[in-house]
């Protein structure tokens, strides 16, 4: 399936900073995910966006599904050290069912 | 909430063995259930959809008959890596979805794979 483009492909930010990345892709998507992944372990969802325009928050983390439906953003508010990890977007193309595209993730590095 | 599980966590084989890689929910049913493969610092690249009770999907460029997939029941598919080579190594991951897959995934812990 068609890789999402996402940005930055790392982040190196301070302890209380916020954070933002993005997801585009060429194609009309249903819906966007987000998703963390620790080393060595599976990804954890994060946050899920159904509808474009939808602006969902989950504690410190708000993501957005772009009004186009082909790009989402995440943010991060006031960083910890945990919010160490690889952040990935993935999204739910309207013409492939069930299948998940992703993004090649976002590192984020978190100083204390 | 939805909880996937994996088993091995880890295996290292010797090449042209076959190793056999399960993928469990353990609080839903899950319909659909998928496998992705995940070279290091990259991104996760799927590999077939899988629906219980029939023959699995495969994305192109995955051969269907290195890795066979069966989900037999609603909370169990099997990924076997056959005739395993060094190339084969690699973290895979399975996911389930207990709404036909349509909306959330959840991802299992991933299994690494080392073919020596």
């Amino acid at each position: 399936g068609q890789q999402l483009n996402q940005s930055p492909q790392s982040m190196f930010i301070q302890e209380g900073e916020d954070v933002s990345m993005n997801c585009t892709s060429s194609s009309i998507f249903n819906t966007w995910l987000w998703y963390k992944q620790d080393p060595g372990e599976g990804p954890v969802l994060l946050i899920a966006l159904y509808k474009a325009g939808e602006l969902t928050s989950n504690g410190r983390l708000t993501a957005q599904f772009g009004i186009t439906r082909k790009d989402s953003f995440l943010n991060i508010s006031a960083s910890i050290p945990s919010d160490v990890g690889i952040y990935f977007c993935a999204g739910q193309p309207s013409n492939s069912g069930y299948a998940l595209n992703f993004g090649k993730g976002t590192s984020l590095l978190v100083t204390p | 909430g939805a909880v996937v599980s994996q088993h091995p966590s880890w295996v290292i084989c010797k090449s042209g063995t076959s190793v056999k890689i399960e993928c469990r929910s353990l609080d839903f049913q899950a319909t659909t259930m998928f496998w992705y493969r995940q070279f290091p610092k990259q991104s996760l690249m799927l590999m077939a959809t899988s629906n219980e009770g029939s023959k699995a999907t495969y994305e192109q460029g995955v051969e269907k008959d290195k890795f066979l997939i069966n989900h037999a029941s609603l909370t169990l598919s099997t990924l076997t890596v056959t005739s395993a080579h060094p190339e084969d190594s690699s973290f895979y991951i399975c996911s389930a979805s207990d709404r036909g897959g349509d909306n959330e995934q959840f991802f299992g812990p991933g299994t690494r794979l080392t073919v020596l």
